[in-house]
């Protein structure tokens, strides 16, 4: 198996841009997560899916972040208008349980607003 | 939710066993203990989960005591690749509840 697979792996952006990451969950697996991991509030949760649904988003920061989930296969998550302070490091893991099953990640995507 | 607490740094020499403890006070019944590990520039990788005793993988070892109010991490015979941060999370097993991975353990393993 490949993996959790995430595009792109680098993206550098302007601010007021609007900025689209793309993950692909380990085949068979029901649960996808979004994460940001940042160096002053390092990896939090951001969006937990279940079977193509939102379980919880609290951790989403705010109305310019959202989360989508069309099938098993694809997900996305689009930051718009982007802002420097979104810079960070976003990663993608799935797993066949819920938040509390080991997950696995996938490379994660390096987001630079400037 | 059960918080928890690991220290933020290690240093070990190679070849020696690590043993890294966390502590979650507040663990309820049904809450099990995961460990992760993630190297610079890499998403973390799971490592070990356990709810009670010990826990045994061909990676490292989770010992939790009966009371449940720690877990230690064992990792025998460190290398120089070994270095990473480790997060300790707890969260219900089944549940929805929200898993916190904190700022983690960075070991640092010293030729």
């Amino acid at each position: 198996d490949a993996g959790v697979i995430q595009s792109p792996r680098h993206e550098v952006t302007e601010m007021g841009q609007e900025v689209t990451l793309r993950c692909k969950p380990i085949s068979g697996h029901n649960s996808l997560f979004w994460y940001r991991q940042t160096m002053m509030r390092g990896l939090e949760l951001l969006i937990y899916f279940n079977n193509n649904v939102p379980i919880d988003d609290s951790g989403m920061p705010e109305d310019r972040f959202s989360a989508k989930m069309p099938n098993a296969s694809f997900s996305t998550l689009k930051i718009q208008p982007s802002e420097p302070r979104d810079s960070a490091v976003y990663f993608c893991a799935s797993n066949e349980g819920g938040p509390e099953v080991g997950q696995f990640f996938g490379p994660g995507t390096r987001l630079t607003v400037l | 939710l059960a918080k928890t607490t690991q220290p933020i740094s290690m240093d070990s020499y190679e070849g020696q066993e690590v043993n890294i403890t966390c502590s979650h006070n507040n663990i309820a019944t049904n809450d099990y203990i995961t460990w992760y590990q993630q190297f610079p520039s890499q998403g973390p990788r799971f490592i070990i989960q356990g709810y009670k005793t010990k826990v045994t993988n061909e990676v490292a070892s989770l010992f939790i005591p009966a009371d449940r109010k720690s877990s230690t991490l064992s990792l025998p015979r460190v290398s120089l690749s070994d270095t990473a941060v480790y997060y300790c999370l707890v969260g219900e097993a089944g549940g929805y509840q929200k898993v916190t991975f904190g700022i983690g353990t960075k070991l640092q393993v010293i030729p």
